[in-house]
């Protein structure tokens, strides 16, 4: 089955303590990327990758940080969380010419 | 960048009326229109997309419009049933030397009244 992959679903942490959440896709898509969800302000893009080792800032990229060592691969990086990266997260694939594909979130709580 | 507005941020409508989200763009270089429905707790997922070359398009209930001159475009769903009731993000794209940001609208919770 053609899937986005997130991990983990939930996660509750304090603040300072590094943590990764891991996506994968397995629809050989060139380009990922990650959104943060917050109430009123939608889907704001958080960092992309057009292919592997290539990888940019989206809107919101301060306290984040990516990588993209497979195409399939995808890993959000926070080196120290703060409160105010309680969010919920989504990371998305698609092909050169085509719609994205969301995986299914990852609630993050940061106390 | 790009900067996508959508309106109304909340809509309830009676079972079988139609409604209407509306969304504005900024940047007239964007191309490509899509809207995703996000059910509660699930991940948004894309119900109808619309290319800067087409002026409307119809899926069943569902429809899109888009005004070039005007930047904006609205989704159009009729004969609503409960199970419509979701959050509708719209969003808008612009494609060069290969690469494509996608920008989302605030989203519109809409509730369909049985």
């Amino acid at each position: 089955e053609a899937q986005v992959t997130q991990n983990p679903r939930y996660l509750i942490t304090v603040t300072g303590k590094k943590l990764t959440v891991t996506c994968s896709q397995n629809m050989n898509h060139e380009y990922m990327s990650w959104y943060r969800q917050d109430p009123g302000l939608g889907l704001r893009q958080i960092y992309y990758s057009m292919n592997v080792e290539v990888t940019d800032k989206g809107d919101v990229p301060e306290g984040y940080k990516v990588s993209r060592k497979e195409k399939r691969n995808f890993p959000l990086i926070l080196e120290s969380p703060s409160p105010n990266q309680t969010s919920l997260y989504f990371c998305a694939s698609r092909p050169q010419e085509g719609s994205l594909h969301f995986g299914n979130g990852t609630r993050l709580t940061v106390t | 960048g790009e900067n996508v507005e959508q309106h109304p941020s909340t809509l309830s409508v009676q079972e079988g009326d139609s409604a209407v989200i509306k969304c504005t763009y900024s940047d007239s270089a964007s191309n490509y229109f899509p809207w995703y429905k996000q059910e509660l707790g699930k991940r948004p997922q894309l119900i109808i997309d619309i290319r800067s070359n087409v002026g409307e398009k119809k899926d069943q209930r569902i429809a899109v419009t888009l005004n070039k001159t005007a930047k904006h475009f609205s989704l159009h769903i009729t004969e609503t049933q409960p199970e419509d009731s979701a959050v509708y993000f719209c969003a808008a794209s612009f494609h060069y030397t290969g690469r494509r940001a996608l920008t989302f609208g605030s989203g519109t919770r809409l509730q369909v009244q049985p």
